[in-house]
């Protein structure tokens, strides 16, 4: 198996820009997962869905933020409009049966804001 | 807010060194596992222990669990330099929640 799949590997986009990152999870895994990790916030969690069905988006900092899941094998991550302050490394992971079983990362999104 | 609190944040030893951090964390767990994140990579699962376990071994990692002082540790014996990385223990409840990480430098 590939693993998980993540696109891009790095976005540079300008304030106000729409970005969309990608994931792709492994294949027969029902959970997906999107975090952020910044040097001063560490890794946080934004959102994780079941079975392509958004489970808890609490994390979702704001509006700002939309996630999809159209189908098993593909989820988006939307940030629109951007901000400097979302500048972050964006990881996807996916899990087969339960929110507590081992996760299975991919390489992560280096987004940066200018 | 992080459940799990590793400590240190950072190590630094010698190669052939054994590597030890901490992670303490609040509430009730299911399991806790432990992962790593190489430089600019993903987090890659490291080992699991469930709650009604105490320790836990694979190749060079010892891990062990204290549900009493809701406390758990890593041991990595005999590092390399390949061993340096952070290292995040995550407790699962209905889903996981990851530490801050210790960062350890292995030098050669």
């Amino acid at each position: 198996d590939a693993g998980v799949i993540q696109s891009p590997r790095h976005e540079v986009t300008e304030m106000g820009q729409e970005v969309t990152l990608r994931c792709k999870p492994i294949s027969g895994h029902d959970y997906l997962f999107w975090y952020r990790q910044t040097m001063m916030r560490g890794l946080e969690l934004l959102i994780y869905f079941n079975n392509n069905v958004p489970i808890d988006d609490s994390g979702m900092p704001e509006d700002r933020f939309s996630a999809k899941m159209p189908n098993a094998s593909f989820s988006t991550l939307k940030i629109q409009p951007s901000e400097p302050r979302d500048s972050a490394v964006y990881f996807c992971a996916s899990s087969l049966a339960g929110g507590g079983n081992t996760q299975y990362f991919g390489p992560g999104t280096r987004l940066t804001v200018l | 807010s992080q459940q799990g609190e590793e400590d240190p944040q950072a190590l630094s030893i010698q190669e052939g060194e054994n590597a030890t951090m901490n992670c303490s964390y609040k509430t009730s767990i299911n399991n806790l596992q432990w992962y790593r994140q190489n430089s600019g990579r993903g987090l890659v699962h490291l080992i699991l222990i469930r709650s009604n376990e105490r320790e836990k071994h694979s190749g060079r990692l010892r891990v062990t669990l204290d549900t009493s002082k809701k406390s758990s540790s890593l041991l990595i014996t005999a590092s390399r330099a390949a061993d340096t990385a952070s290292y995040f223990c995550a407790t699962a409840g209905n889903k996981l929640t990851f530490g801050g990480g210790t960062r350890v430098l292995v030098k050669p």
